[in-house]
């Protein structure tokens, strides 16, 4: 069975303070590992795409990175607009249907100035 | 634009009742998806929807039912069979397209969905 782990649950940092989330999964064969961004209230949104061990991808002050077994989303220089709920999803070799993916929990982040 | 909408964005109903969720999609996708999220857990599969005319169970579908009528649209039933109906159900859908560049998913925004 798919399974995807995300830590720490919550992160508060400083503005500036710059940090990691992590991400393990253990997937059927890794398709894609995909990272998106939840506001309070809304529908998740888009960040990365990556599929391969030591792919890196970034945009702005974000940046993931994947391995064998995990993946990190690492945030440099925060500022309190990155404050959100971020999520892991992997889409397996075997899956059936291209929108069926195993997520985490997240991480709650809170940026503070 | 293209995009998701669901609606309405909050709906509360007592137990005991049955509460219709509408989603409607304008990005000419064939496939059409419900997943439930609840505070701490991962979002969970419903329903997914391949084409018009059929669908099939994700993983927690007990208690939940849905009808593909239309390419455009993928409404989702809270049947008052489902325990804890209470949660934020987000619909999405996918082109089915090989692009190593984007997301599989295309999310709306959401409906709260409160029974007491």
């Amino acid at each position: 069975e798919d399974q995807v782990t995300q830590s720490p649950e919550a992160l508060r940092l400083q503005e500036g303070e710059s940090s990691s989330l992590n991400c393990s999964y253990t997937v059927s064969g890794l398709r894609g590992l995909f990272w998106y961004r939840q506001d309070p209230g809304k529908g998740p949104e888009f960040l990365f795409t990556l599929y391969s061990a030591g792919e890196e991808k970034e945009k702005e002050r974000l940046k993931a990175t994947l391995t064998k077994k995990e993946s990190f989303l690492h945030i440099t220089a925060p500022k309190p607009e990155d404050s959100a709920t971020y999520l892991c999803a992997v889409q397996s070799l075997t899956t059936d249907s291209w929108g069926k993916l195993q997520f985490g929990a997240g991480t709650q982040v809170v940026v503070t100035p | 634009d293209g995009g998701i909408t669901q609606s309405p964005k909050y709906l509360f109903r007592k137990e005991g009742q049955n509460v219709t969720l509408s989603c409607e999609q304008n990005l000419n996708h064939d496939a059409m998806y419900w997943y439930r999220q609840d505070p701490g857990q991962g979002l969970r599969l419903i329903y997914y929807s391949q084409i018009v005319n059929d669908f099939q169970k994700g993983d927690i579908a007990e208690g939940y039912s849905v009808s593909r009528e239309k390419k455009e649209s993928f409404p989702l039933t809270v049947t008052s069979a489902q325990k804890n109906p209470t949660a934020f159900y987000l619909c999405a859908s996918s082109s089915q397209q090989t692009d190593r560049s984007g997301s599989p998913l295309h999310f709306g925004n959401g409906t709260r969905l409160t029974v007491t």
